[in-house]
């Protein structure tokens, strides 16, 4: 049973717009996450985290919130750049530090 | 480059052949971990090590898996009778643990094994 779930496999967005990326979990006792970009060939890259003890979180152009009650966080990119198409991961910090991930979305940001 | 390697970035090997795998943490880094990801998939845990001890193992690391961290440096994960199921990224992580918080995970580049 997947406790991590990025229900959407791609989304595709146009320049200088916005891009929403959504993650939905299940365990309630998470209370850390965090956002990693993927491209191919490469590890994943660490992108922005959030306690669960914060509903947001700011890093430039990267924003990420967390709502505990409907156990749903969301990146927002602003503006995205072509150079944000790559595949993002969700992640949760389960109980000895590992990380329980999603299956990922894929972006594309149209120029 | 001070990140997280690994040797070798790919792999091809028979079916039956046994494998090993090398990955170099950040330096002074005391954590770290193993996973497996699968076309498709986000990565999946596989071990962890604080150091030199190997503080958890998934039930996903089958008796044929084997994982190393001899000195709390670098360390190894052997496949051995390797299977076709075995075939998939082999990614490392290494993070800092912190006295309070949690402490973040930077990836290598991963080893993609192809078992034929």
């Amino acid at each position: 049973d997947q406790q991590v779930k990025q229900n959407s496999p791609s989304l595709s967005v146009q320049e200088g717009r916005i891009s929403i990326l959504n993650c939905d979990y299940t365990n309630s006792m998470f209370d850390y996450f965090l956002w990693y970009k993927k491209y191919p060939a490469e590890g994943p890259t660490f992108l922005i985290s959030i306690s669960s003890i914060k509903d947001k979180n700011e890093d430039g152009r990267f924003t990420v919130f967390l709502n505990k009650s409907a156990k749903h966080l969301s990146l927002h990119i602003v503006p995205s750049q072509p150079g944000d198409s790559a595949v993002y991961f969700c992640a949760a910090v389960e109980y000895g530090n590992k990380l329980v991930f999603g299956a990922g979305t894929i972006l594309r940001v149209k120029s | 480059d001070t990140g997280v390697s690994q040797d070798p970035r790919h792999k091809i090997t028979k079916r039956g052949q046994n494998v090993t795998f090398r990955c170099d943490p950040i330096s002074e880094h005391n954590r770290l971990y193993w996973y497996r990801q699968t076309l498709g998939q986000g990565p999946e845990f596989l071990t962890y090590f604080q150091n030199e001890a190997q503080l958890e193992k998934s039930r996903l690391l089958s008796d044929r898996f084997s994982a190393e961290r001899p000195k709390g440096s670098f360390s190894t994960l052997e496949i051995q009778r390797t299977e076709q199921g075995d075939s998939a990224m082999y990614l490392c992580a290494s993070s800092h643990s912190r006295l309070a918080g949690t402490d973040t995970q930077y990836f290598g580049p991963g080893t993609r094994l192809t078992v034929l």
